[in-house]
């Protein structure tokens, strides 16, 4: 089976752009949460969408944003790119939104000139 | 009180040795703990994760050690190989895949010959 798919998997814009990053989740997840890594960090929580509804937001400014379709695949966008919005964007899928273990992709890099 | 604390930073073992990595946490409503191994260019990895009702889980060369009442954990990695060679992260979540996953900082790990 297919693992958690993201695309692109490597993406160069300029401060000011807007950006969409997409992810297909393992075949029957219905949830999907979206992770910002910065380099030498961990990852860090910015959204989590189930059923088309978004679950749970991290700390994260309105530029960014997201939506669940309902094949259960999802976009992360972001406005306005500022150069510490540089990092890689990952996507994870489970199941269910609880008891269930989260299985990520490999992720979007980033990079914002 | 959401932080996971990691540590070592980096870790040097020789072949066939012991690695031990430590995690600590605040929030006492965590009860599920993951762990995650991450190679470069390429997305976290689910390793192996433990609930608080019990105080260690081993599958394989790979055992996390659970301390409720000093709110710590530990991955032991048993006869380490170069193939483990990665970075490690340890993370908390309220209830397993429903809420946002809570990483430490993250552990270097180096197996040497």
């Amino acid at each position: 089976d297919a693992g958690v798919t993201q695309s692109p998997t490597h993406l160069i814009k300029t401060r000011g752009q807007q950006v969409t990053l997409r992810c297909s989740p393992i075949s029957g997840h219905k949830s999907v949460s979206w992770y910002q890594q910065v380099l030498g960090q961990g990852p860090q929580f910015i959204f989590q969408y189930y059923e088309k509804e978004e679950r749970g937001r991290g700390n994260f400014p309105d530029r960014f944003s997201a939506r669940q379709f309902p094949n259960y695949s999802s976009e992360l966008n972001v406005n306005a790119l500022l150069l510490g919005d540089s990092a890689l964007y990952l996507c994870a899928s489970s199941l269910l939104p609880s008891n269930q273990p989260q299985h990520f992709g490999d992720g979007t890099r980033l990079s914002i000139l | 009180q959401q932080q996971v604390k990691q540590s070592p930073q980096s870790l040097i073992v020789q072949k066939g040795g012991i690695s031990i990595i430590n995690c600590a946490y605040e929030n006492t409503a965590f009860d599920y703990f993951p762990w995650y191994q991450q190679f470069p260019g390429k997305g976290p990895a689910l390793l192996i994760a433990i609930r608080p009702d019990v105080s260690e889980k081993k599958e394989g060369r790979f055992t996390i050690s659970f301390n409720k009442s000093a709110k710590q954990f530990s991955l032991h990695i048993m006869d380490s190989q170069p193939g483990d060679s990665a970075t490690y992260f340890c993370a908390a979540s309220l209830r397993i895949g429903n809420e946002k996953l809570t990483f430490g900082t993250g552990t270097r790990l180096t197996i040497i010959p």
